[in-house]
């Protein structure tokens, strides 16, 4: 069975910094193509960043810079390491795997950043 | 970037009635497009990949069509569970783009 769990979110002053984490596990991790896609309070589904099989990164423009995704594959693991946060920056933040076809096909239950002072 | 607008927002309609929502594209960057349906306090579930693919486990009454700048997903005969959010994404090499999603609710 797929499983994706988010861990890192949580409180953080404007300009601080978070890294999330998303342990893997159900499948073979180093094969897949993964995203982080943040959902803010109440609004839409909004892609933050992908990182292929390789370690190939792609960003948002509204994160580039900020935001820098990696991946452990010998422990399962995807991050998101988040500096210079900003209030626009708050939601929750979804771990997905991609199927063969590069298509988001599984979502973790999600991280909760919230930056606020 | 291409834009993605989803129309209508909001698509009031009773169980077994058909629902088609639409995805417009401002520029066509990618032939890469798919619909997830989102429900209240759950995460997004794939439904339809490239164009018109159906994903595993999803009904036969989803279906997807479209290519170039308008693509559409059509609910033959809307069941109780399908009322939801319903967003579509074009991917390129380089990036991902949402649409900014339709609420399928019940009249």
């Amino acid at each position: 069975e797929v499983q994706l769990l988010e861990s890192g979110g949580g409180l953080v002053q404007p300009g601080g910094s978070l890294r999330l984490s998303c342990a893997a596990s159900g499948f073979t991790f180093r094969s897949y193509v993964m995203s982080w896609v943040r959902q803010a309070p109440g609004q839409g589904l909004e892609w933050v960043s992908t990182i292929g099989t390789s370690s190939d990164t792609y960003y948002a423009d509204s994160v580039k810079g900020r935001f820098t995704i990696s991946r452990d594959d010998s422990k399962n693991t995807l991050f998101l390491q988040m500096v210079n946060l900003r209030a626009d920056d708050t939601a929750t933040y979804y771990c997905a795997k991609d199927n063969d076809q590069i298509y988001s096909d599984f979502w973790g239950q999600g991280a909760l950043v919230t930056v606020s002072s | 970037d291409s834009l993605l607008t989803q129309s209508p927002a909001t698509l009031s309609l009773s169980p077994g009635e058909r629902a088609t929502l639409s995805c417009r594209v401002s520029q066509s960057v990618s032939r890469y497009f798919a619909w997830y349906q989102q429900k209240r306090g759950q995460t997004p579930r794939l439904l339809i990949y490239d164009a018109s693919t159906r994903a595993t486990g999803i009904p036969a009454r989803f279906s997807g069509s479209g290519s170039g700048t308008d693509f559409t997903l059509t609910i033959s005969s809307l069941e109780p569970e399908d009322f939801a959010v319903y967003y579509c994404l074009q991917r390129t090499q380089w990036s991902r783009t949402f649409g900014q999603g339709t609420k399928v609710e019940i009249k």
